[in-house]
């Protein structure tokens, strides 16, 4: 298996340029989520999803889309690349029991770092 | 606010010592606590999952124990290895959700 695949690992954007992310988790998890990692600041929710059709935003969600057309895809898009959209960006999936996702381990990818200039 | 604290924010120890990391968490009504590990440019590896009903969960030489009603949680390394430096962090769970809540970490160097 592996696991969840974030590409691609490196990225460097011109402001006001828009780019996708993309995430894919081979595990059949339901609940897939999208998270940024600043200096100071920790990790924080952008976007997530409980499956296909279904997302909703986390914490910081301006400036970011997602959809989920399938169970393994969740891409995210940067709609008018910013210098505070400078960050590294993690996608992390989880499996369900019966509902309660919470209950069980978040899977997380090797993350995409970020440039804007 | 919901929030997760991690002290201290780097520790540096010499190899074999037993050591705990601290975690605190402001609101006890957690679903589960996670304890992750994370190498210099690298995701972040899950190491431990305690749900709240749980008092303690033991991985090889990890044991995590969590206080609900005192908001605390720590994380014990047994005979650390040069090889368990990284940044341990802890998060939170407050509902079904699945939204974690992040401590800052704590920078674990083990010395040889």
């Amino acid at each position: 298996n592996a696991g969840v695949t974030q590409t691609p690992k490196f990225q460097v954007l011109k402001t006001g340029q828009s780019m996708t992310l993309q995430c894919a988790q081979d595990m059949n998890h339901e609940y897939m989520s999208w998270y940024r990692q600043d200096p100071g600041m920790g990790l924080r929710l952008i976007h997530y999803s409980v499956g296909a059709g279904i997302t909703d935003q986390g914490e910081v969600p301006n400036g970011y889309n997602v959809s989920r057309s399938t169970t393994e895809d969740f891409p995210l898009r940067l709609l008018s690349a910013a210098p505070s959209q400078t960050s590294v960006y993690f996608c992390a999936s989880s499996r369900t029991s019966g509902g309660a996702w919470a209950k069980n381990i978040q899977y997380f990818g090797a993350g995409t770092r970020l440039s804007v200039l | 606010k919901q929030e997760v604290t991690q002290i201290p924010a780097a520790l540096s120890v010499p190899e074999g010592e037993n050591l705990v990391l601290n975690c605190s968490f402001t609101d006890s009504a957690i679903y589960n606590l996670q304890w992750f590990r994370q190498d210099p440019g690298k995701g972040l590896t899950s190491l431990l999952l305690i749900q709240s009903s749980q008092r303690e969960q033991t991985s090889g030489r990890l044991n995590a124990s969590l206080d609900k009603s005192s908001g605390r949680s720590t994380l014990y390394i047994a005979a650390s290895q040069p090889g368990d430096s990284a940044t341990y962090l802890c998060a939170v769970i407050y509902n079904q959700g699945g939204k974690l809540i992040f401590g800052q970490g704590t920078e674990l160097s083990v010395k040889p």
